[in-house]
């Protein structure tokens, strides 16, 4: 089946823009995660979403960076007034109980996007 | 923090084997996962340890020992695809997943 997509792929803001990345989980899967990648490093924890509820935001480096999950499916990170330091890959991950219980398990594996590489400029 | 380390590049030949180790903070251990990533790819899942031991999924194998904060990755029979960035990721309590900085792991004819 289809994977975990990102929109768009790429996208050049100059400081002080907004942005919005967009991210469409694999159908079905219940929680969601936005990470941030440095070049050469490895992802970074950003937020977490349980269907449409945000249960973990700790990993936010600002309020300039918003998400949101209204209908438990798509999700949006959006980035106010974007600076260098924004400069990175964000990638989304789903995953979905691996148990027949119906509740998550931190043993659930996370399937990534392509990511979206941002350059502000 | 969690203190995942991995080494940053590795070589390796065409056919031979590698190990690529990672070690991390033990305190609050929830599970341990390797994920393959290709230069502007999605980071793909390889394997996930939680207990002592050994799991082999074909060409790849991985290893963990909870007491000594250890893992790796074993990579056999290596092809020039194999290529690519191995980061190694820690649960610790919640969901989320800390990943180590990577290893580049460069397959050579």
């Amino acid at each position: 089946g289809a994977g975990v997509s990102q929109s768009p792929r790429y996208k050049v803001a100059k400081r002080g823009q907004d942005v919005a990345l967009r991210c469409d989980p694999i159908s079905g899967h219940v929680s969601l995660f936005w990470y941030q990648q440095a070049l050469g490093q490895g992802p970074e924890f950003l937020t977490y979403f349980q269907n449409e509820a945000q249960l973990d935001k700790s990993g936010l480096p600002s309020d300039r960076f918003f998400a949101e999950r209204p209908e438990g499916s798509v999700s949006t990170l959006k980035i106010q007034r974007t600076q260098q330091e924004d400069s990175a890959v964000y990638l989304c991950a789903s995953s979905v109980p691996r148990g027949t219980s119906g509740k998550m398990e931190s043993t659930d594996t996370q399937y990534f996007g392509p990511g979206t590489r941002l350059t502000v400029l | 923090g969690q203190n995942i380390d991995q080494p940053t590049e590795m070589t390796a030949t065409e056919g031979a084997i590698v190990q690529i180790n990672c070690t991390y903070q033990t305190s609050g251990f929830n599970g341990l996962f390797w994920y393959q990533q290709h230069a502007g790819e999605a980071p793909t899942f390889l394997s996930y340890n939680v207990l002592d031991g050994l799991e082999e999924k074909g060409r790849f194998s991985s290893f963990l020992s909870r007491s000594k904060g250890y893992s790796y990755l074993l990579l056999k029979e290596l092809q020039m695809k194999d290529s690519a960035s191995y980061l190694c990721a820690v649960r610790y309590s919640g969901y989320a997943l800390n990943f180590g900085k990577g290893t580049s792991l460069l397959v050579t004819p």
